[in-house]
């Protein structure tokens, strides 16, 4: 198994710029986790998927960020526009099985950068 | 918040020493995870160990629970220079159907050959 991919590994853009990021869960999980990641304040969940439906987006920052899970195999996130304080790690993860052990396997990320 | 929180957050040892790092919660757990990040990569799920657990071993890991204090230890022995990324601790809530997990801010380990 491939693992979570996560496109692009890298982003740079400029402030004001729609900004795309994708992710393609393991095969067969049906929970999809999206993180953003910065020194200041940590590990951060934005939204969480079961089964392609959003459960909880509490944490997405801003109306400027959205997502969306059209199938079992792909996951959006996308910032719009995009602002220098955007600038963060951020990483898709997948888990199977839901209610059992919960685990979570996270992609490589996506290392954005907003100038 | 039911963010776990670990202690310290940071710790720096020489090859060889043990590394214990500690995690505290807040409310009643269906298990607590610990995983691993090296630096630029996501994290890595390292071992579970479930609330009517008290121990639990995995190679040169070491993980207890204890519930009634509401806090986990996570033990590497015989530390490698290879073990050096930061390490998290995640609860999962009890009751909770829908995998969430809550992470806390993580303790950076630092082996020194």
């Amino acid at each position: 198994d491939a693992g979570v991919i996560q496109s692009p590994r890298h982003e740079v853009t400029e402030m004001g710029q729609e900004v795309t990021l994708r992710c393609k869960p393991i095969s067969g999980h049906n929970s999809l986790f999206w993180y953003r990641q910065t020194m200041m304040r940590g590990l951060e969940l934005l939204i969480y998927f079961n089964n392609n439906v959003p459960i909880d987006d509490s944490g997405m920052p801003e109306d400027r960020f959205s997502a969306k899970m059209p199938n079992a195999s792909f996951s959006t996130l996308k910032i719009q526009p995009s602002e220098p304080r955007d600038s963060a790690v951020y990483f898709c993860a997948s888990s199977p099985r839901t209610g059992v052990t919960d685990t979570q396997y996270f992609g490589p990320g996506t290392r954005l950068t907003v100038l | 918040s039911q963010q776990g929180e670990e202690d310290p957050q940071a710790l720096s040892i020489q090859e060889g020493e043990n590394a214990t790092m500690n995690c505290s919660y807040k409310t009643s757990i269906n298990n607590l995870q610990w995983y691993r990040q090296n630096s630029g990569r996501g994290l890595v799920h390292l071992i579970l160990i479930r609330s009517n657990e008290r121990e639990k071993h995995s190679g040169r890991l070491r993980v207890t629970l204890d519930t009634s204090k509401k806090s986990s230890s996570l033990l590497i022995t015989a530390s490698r220079a290879a073990d050096t990324a930061s390490y998290f601790c995640a609860t999962a809530l009890r009751g909770s159907t829908l995998g969430r997990l809550y992470f806390g801010r993580g303790t950076q380990l630092t082996v020194w050959p």
